[in-house]
């Protein structure tokens, strides 16, 4: 069964910090991993996806199959970040990890 | 972008009482919808699918006779909530299935149960 798992459901930084928000999946073939975004009072909305290996509004994510992680990495923080993050996996369904809180303070 | 529509964006119901909230897809026909459950600060937990021309199908644990499911339209699916209690109350969000791994969420209807 595919699983994603995001181990930390609130992450708190200084507006200029790093930011990681960590994601596991388990999977047994090979996996589409994508990155959502919802911003307070919005949709849900796609944020990036392994496949295109792009960076949007700073954030990038490498799949590493060894650790089976995928995590959303941006080098410096800014306010506008704060959202609720979800890791989700893809196949026949699409499973979400539970989401975790950014919260970026000025 | 394609843009997927819920009616209503928040309703308040009385304990006992049925609510339906719809989900249209307004850019494209799409013969599967998904319907999810979000409590706050939590992840979409999925309810069911809607089939377009078929029975619905339901999540394990997830209560087909409660939460009526019909794909009205190419464009239409509609989700109903039976006899609604309080352990009701939530955000329900339906999401379209797009282009390959093109997925368009609804802005999400809160539904809150008196």
């Amino acid at each position: 069964a595919q699983r994603v798992t995001q181990p930390e459901k609130l992450l708190s930084v200084f507006k200029g910090a790093p930011v990681e928000l960590k994601c596991n999946y388990s999977y047994s073939g090979s996996p589409e991993l994508f990155w959502y975004v919802q911003y307070s009072r919005q949709r849900l909305q796609l944020l990036l996806r392994h496949i295109s290996r792009e960076s949007i509004k700073g954030f990038t994510a490498d799949l590493n199959k060894g650790e089976t992680s995928f995590h959303l990495k941006k080098p410096f923080a800014q306010e506008e970040d704060s959202a609720m993050y979800y890791c989700a996996l893809i196949n026949s369904k699409l499973t979400f990890g539970k989401g975790i809180t950014l919260s970026v303070r000025p | 972008g394609a843009v997927v529509s819920q009616h209503p964006s928040w309703v308040i119901c009385k304990s006992g009482t049925s609510v339906k909230i719809e989900c249209r897809s307004l850019d494209f026909q799409a013969t599967t919808m998904f319907w999810y459950r979000q409590f706050p600060k939590q992840s979409l937990m999925l309810m069911a699918t809607s089939n377009e021309g078929s029975k619905a199908t339901y999540e394990q644990g997830v209560e087909k006779d409660k939460f009526l499911i019909n794909h009205a339209s190419l464009t239409l699916s509609t989700l109903t909530v039976t006899s609604a209690h309080p352990e009701d109350s939530s955000f329900y969000i339906c999401r379209v299935p797009g282009q390959i791994y093109e997925q368009y969420f609804g802005p999400g209807t809160r539904l809150t149960v008196t």
